[in-house]
């Protein structure tokens, strides 16, 4: 069975600062997707950012970027110049490349605090 | 294009009660999933459904049924409410069943606790 463990469950960080949130995952399968989701206070989980594990290069948007370790199963995420806007809990998400449906498996989820 | 609509954002029911939810997806979305998300369990998926068939379902007890209509609109349904039913459900859309290369596109979620 596919797994996805997030190590930390809170993370405090400056504005203007940059973190890093971990993500490992298991499975034994070769064709997936993996995502990060952010669910702010208001609770709409928002993605962020998606990366497909064929493709080496790693995701980025705008602030956002992901280091994918595809032999050590591992996709982190960081978040440059972090902003008030981005407290938020953050979700890590694999789901299989499979015709039979779209399930998303998620990590615990890391809540990030921004300060002034 | 108005987001993923959840109907309605809270309830309370009574345990041994039955409840149904809703979920209207993007315009133009087929498949519709829906998960759990509690603070001891996380997130969790329930079921999946595309052109008004279940295609996926997660580890939950018959309980937990749902159903599609034509128009892509979903219903799930909680029947004899147990505590442990308390928490936040979410529905999903995406543009196309069948390829997890779609993005997932999420509703507010209704907020349901079972007193």
């Amino acid at each position: 069975a596919q797994t996805v463990t997030q190590s930390q469950p809170e993370m405090s960080v400056q504005e203007a600062e940059t973190v890093t949130l971990s993500c490992t995952y298991d499975t034994s399968e070769n064709n997936y997707y993996l995502f990060w989701y952010k669910q702010p206070p208001s609770r709409q989980m928002i993605l962020v950012i998606r990366q497909e594990a064929y493709k080496q290069q790693n995701a980025t948007e705008n602030r956002f970027s992901v280091n994918f370790q595809k032999a050590a199963k591992s996709f982190s995420l960081k978040i440059s110049d972090s902003q008030l806007g981005d407290t938020a809990m953050y979700f890590c998400a694999f789901t299989r490349f499979n015709q039979a449906g779209t399930a998303l498996i998620f990590g615990k989820g890391t809540t990030l605090s921004v300060s002034s | 294009k108005a987001g993923v609509t959840q109907t309605p954002r809270y309830l309370i029911k009574t345990r041994g009660q039955q409840v149904t939810l809703s979920c209207s997806p993007i315009s133009g979305h087929r498949s519709v999933s829906w998960y759990q998300q509690t603070p001891g369990q996380g997130l969790q998926f329930l079921f999946e459904y595309f052109s008004e068939t279940q295609r996926n379902k997660g580890n939950f007890p018959g309980r937990f049924s749902g159903r599609q209509f034509s128009n892509s609109r979903s219903e799930m349904n909680v029947s004899t409410l147990e505590l442990g039913d308390s928490a936040l459900y979410l529905c999903a859309s995406s543009e196309m069943g069948g390829s997890s290369k779609n993005i997932q596109y999420f509703g507010a979620g209704t907020r349901l606790s079972v007193l």
